[in-house]
């Protein structure tokens, strides 16, 4: 299995650039999440899915969409990038509410 | 904020020392999970603690829970260089999936 994988590894934008930061499980997950790390902040949660065709609001969802047509696959868009977006962007997915979560490698993402 | 405290922000050690962290919460939880993070890489899960228990084993890692005081600590015995890494606590409370994490201690492990 390769687990969580998520592309692009690392990305540059200009300020008002749109782009779908992709998430992708093979474990057969029905929870997907998308989390922000940003220095001394720790994680914040973005969006989550409890199954294919649910999503729902996190901690900071102010300028993402999200959605979940199959369970295998969370995209995250940024619809008109702003500089508070750099961040480094990790999706998780977990096997059902309560346990434990398995993180892809991340998206350093840096919006100019 | 929801957002755990973990103490210390940073420790540094000698190889084969114990290393101690903290974490805090605020509200009631269902569990509390431990997560390791090497520079630059995705979380990795270390243990999950429930609600319900109060210490629990893995291998070198020893994770205590206390509801009363709303705090967990893991603890690493004989640390190894390796083990140089950002940890960080998280907890799931109520009926939902959300997942709170704190903002990490960074670990030190010197040869």
């Amino acid at each position: 299995n390769a687990g969580v994988t998520q592309t692009p590894k690392f990305q540059v934008l200009k300020t008002g650039q749109s782009m779908t930061l992709q998430c992708a499980q093979d474990m057969n997950h029905e929870y997907m999440s998308w989390y922000r790390q940003d220095p001394g902040m720790g994680l914040r949660l973005i969006h989550y899915s409890v199954g294919a065709g649910i999503t729902d609001q996190g901690e900071v969802p102010n300028g993402y969409n999200v959605s979940r047509s199959t369970t295998e696959d969370f995209p995250l868009r940024l619809l008109s990038a702003a500089p508070s977006q750099t961040s480094v962007y990790f999706c998780a997915s977990s096997p059902r509410q309560g346990a434990e979560q398995f993180f892809g490698p991340g998206t350093r993402l840096t919006v100019l | 904020s929801q957002q755990g405290e973990e103490d210390p922000q940073a420790l540094s050690i000698q190889e084969g020392e114990n290393a101690t962290m903290n974490c805090s919460y605020k509200t009631s939880i269902n569990n509390l999970q431990w997560y390791r993070q090497n520079s630059g890489r995705g979380l990795v899960h270390l243990i999950l603690i429930r609600s319900n228990e109060r210490e629990k084993h893995s291998g070198r890692l020893r994770v205590t829970l206390d509801t009363s005081k709303k705090s967990s600590s893991l603890l690493i015995t004989a640390s190894r260089a390796a083990d140089t890494a950002s940890y960080f606590c998280a907890f799931q409370g109520g009926s939902n999936y959300k997942l709170t994490f704190g903002k990490g201690t960074l670990l030190t492990v010197n040869p």
